[in-house]
């Protein structure tokens, strides 16, 4: 079975500091995805990694940025947090472009 | 740009009712299809997908859904729904485009009332 984990469940933050949110996967996945889900809209994707030290922005870019130092990792970092950013973020992997995505459990983050 | 339509946002049904939840996708090429569900509190999985073959495709928990590529349309179905089917529903779509990447719909909010 895929997994991919997340390193929080919850996070709180202040406007303005630095947040960084891990995904892991332990299938080998080339491509690695982060999401960002809210009612009503669904699921908009943020950054995506096709390999190691590869990004391509997603549809919602403004704001975050990525790091994939190692294959099975990819990180998401908000620079400056606001509160616009108060959000539920999924990670996902997959083999390929094409094929099925893995998710984690999500991080629920809330910026005061 | 591709998009992707789910149009009904949520749903409210009784158990033993049948259920058809709609997705329409604008590209006319070559596409992948799936359903993704996402149970209350738990991760995002996949529920059945469609690569090419059969247009009926059959997924876990007794759902399935047809391809039909003239309709544009890759819509869930399931003729008997269990309470337990409460869930949120999002349906996807790849295309081989350069650089295209998965598209998700907005997702449909499923509630079965006991």
């Amino acid at each position: 079975d895929v997994k991919v984990t997340q390193s929080s469940r919850y996070l709180v933050k202040r406007t303005g500091e630095k947040v960084f949110l891990e995904c892991v996967q332990d299938m080998d996945h080339e491509n690695m995805f982060w999401y960002r889900q809210d009612p009503g809209l669904g699921l908009r994707l943020i950054y995506f990694s096709y390999d190691v030290k590869m990004k391509e922005k997603g549809d919602i870019p403004e704001g975050y940025s990525v790091s994939r130092e190692k294959k099975e990792r990819f990180s998401l970092i908000l620079e400056s947090a606001s509160t616009n950013q108060t959000s539920m973020y999924l990670c996902a992997s997959s083999l390929g472009s094409q094929e099925t995505q893995y998710f984690g459990p999500g991080t629920r983050l809330l910026v005061l | 740009a591709q998009s992707v339509s789910q149009h009904n946002h949520h749903v409210i049904l009784s158990e033993a009712a049948s259920l058809e939840l709609g997705c329409n996708y604008s590209y006319g090429g070559t596409v992948n299809l799936f359903w993704y569900v996402q149970y209350p509190g738990q991760h995002l999985q996949l529920l059945l997908k469609y690569f090419s073959g059969d247009p009926l495709v059959k997924g876990i928990k007794g759902f399935e859904a047809e391809f039909i590529k003239s309709k544009f349309s890759f819509n869930l179905r399931k003729p008997s729904v269990q309470w337990s089917d409460t869930a949120e529903y999002f349906c996807a779509v790849n295309t081989y485009l350069r650089d295209d990447k998965i598209i998700f719909g907005k997702g449909t909010r499923l509630h079965i009332l006991p």
